[in-house]
Parts: structure tokens; sequence; C-alpha cells
């Protein structure tokens, strides 16, 4: 099993609407989650970082943890052609001051006029 | 300027060569990583530094070495390059939250 998986995509949505982008990981004690935009040949930009039970919200985007279910989620509200990218989930693992950031595969999004 | 530094941007080599990737960093973060992208696969950590004398493999540390000489530089080395390590670089730094990224480093072995 991947420590950090997300479906490759391409998730296609039009524009002007919601794009739901998930996560799920497999070290339970993970604490630090984090969603990164990557544009073709670019190197990753952080978007939303999220450490507790629930949903953050900045802008457009909504980051949403569960914990029990080992889950996080990435919203893009009102998507638009800029949005089209490819979006990292990742997930600080590992113990005490030993922990290192392990990204999924990444989600391909695609956002059509 | 930019916090992370890659140098080179884009190298070609030939299958055998030794060959070296530089990373500096001006944020004054102890913790660098080293990870490599390839088409599908995300970003796969190479190897993993939380000072100078504190290093670790990653998940793909075969066929790679690395040197930390300062706390602002982290070297990634391919001793005998082959052409499945065909990929782009990423360096990145971080204080234990979220990563930075330097440019990234497009390796073409042939």
């Amino acid at each position: 099993q991947k420590e950090v998986e997300q479906n490759s995509g391409p998730l296609s949505v039009p524009e002007g609407a919601i794009a739901s982008l998930n996560c799920t990981y497999s070290d339970r004690g993970s604490q630090s989650f984090f969603w990164y935009r990557q544009y073709s040949g670019k190197s990753p930009e952080l978007i939303m970082s999220i450490y507790s039970n629930g949903d953050k919200e900045d802008g457009r985007f909504t980051a949403q943890l569960n914990k029990a279910s080992q889950y996080v989620s990435l919203l893009i509200r009102d998507s638009q052609p800029s949005d089209s990218a490819t979006y990292l989930c990742a997930v600080r693992a590992g113990s005490g001051g030993y922990n290192k950031l392990i990204f999924g595969a990444g989600t391909r999004l695609a956002v059509h006029p | 300027d930019a916090d992370v530094t890659q140098t080179p941007r884009n190298r070609i080599t030939k299958t055998g060569k030794r060959i070296m990737l530089e990373c500096s960093q001006t944020k004054g973060h102890d913790r660098m990583y080293w990870y490599r992208q390839d088409p599908g696969l995300g970003l796969r950590l190479i190897y993993y530094s939380f000072d100078v004398k504190d290093i670790n493999k990653g998940e793909i540390s075969d066929g790679y070495s690395v040197s930390r000489q300062a706390q602002a530089k982290f070297s990634l080395s391919l001793e005998s390059a082959i052409p499945n390590q065909t990929a782009l670089y990423f360096c990145a730094t971080s204080e234990g939250g979220e990563a930075f990224f330097g440019q990234g480093t497009r390796l073409t072995v042939v």
C-alpha cells in the first residue's frame, strides 16, 4: 500500500464548477497535511495546509481533513481555466522529530471553458 | 533571488558518467530533501537531511548519494548515471511544516 494515494485523473470540470480532489494516507500518526499545485515543468507551490479535523477555507479553496478515516480533500469553488494543473497531496509522516514529507502521485485537473 | 536554488537547471549526460546536482538555500532551514519526479508517479523521496550530520535514505536511494556540505547546501550525486535516472529532480527545504522547492533540474541520461 502506498503511503499517500490519489486518483491520477484527469479530473475534468467545467468553468465555474466545484472541483473535488481526494487523498488517503496510511500512517495513522500523521499530523500535517498539505496541498500543492504544480503546473507542467514547474515546481510545486503550496496552496493549503491543514492540521486538525474539519474544514479550512482560504478564498476559493477548502481543505477537509478526517483523521479517523485517514482522508484529506481539497475543494476548488468557481473553478477557472487557470486552475488546470496537477494537485499533489503531501503528508508529514513518521514519529517524533524524524518525520518526512511524503507526496501522492498527484491528480491532474482540467478546467474547460 | 530564489530562496532555494538548484544548479544546473538542465543537463544531458551519457550513461556511466558521474554527475552532481547542487542545491543551496537562504531560508535558514535545517531540513533539506531531494525528490525525483517521473510522469504519473508524483514526487518520490531520494534522500533527506535534518542537519549536517544527519542524512537519511528515502524510498528510492539506490544509485544515488548525497552530501550536506553546510546547513545551506545539499548535493545529490549519481555515481554512474543510467537512462532510467532520466527525470525531473527537485530540492526542497522545510522547518518541519510545509516544504519550499527549488526550480528543478531536468536530467536526461542518454
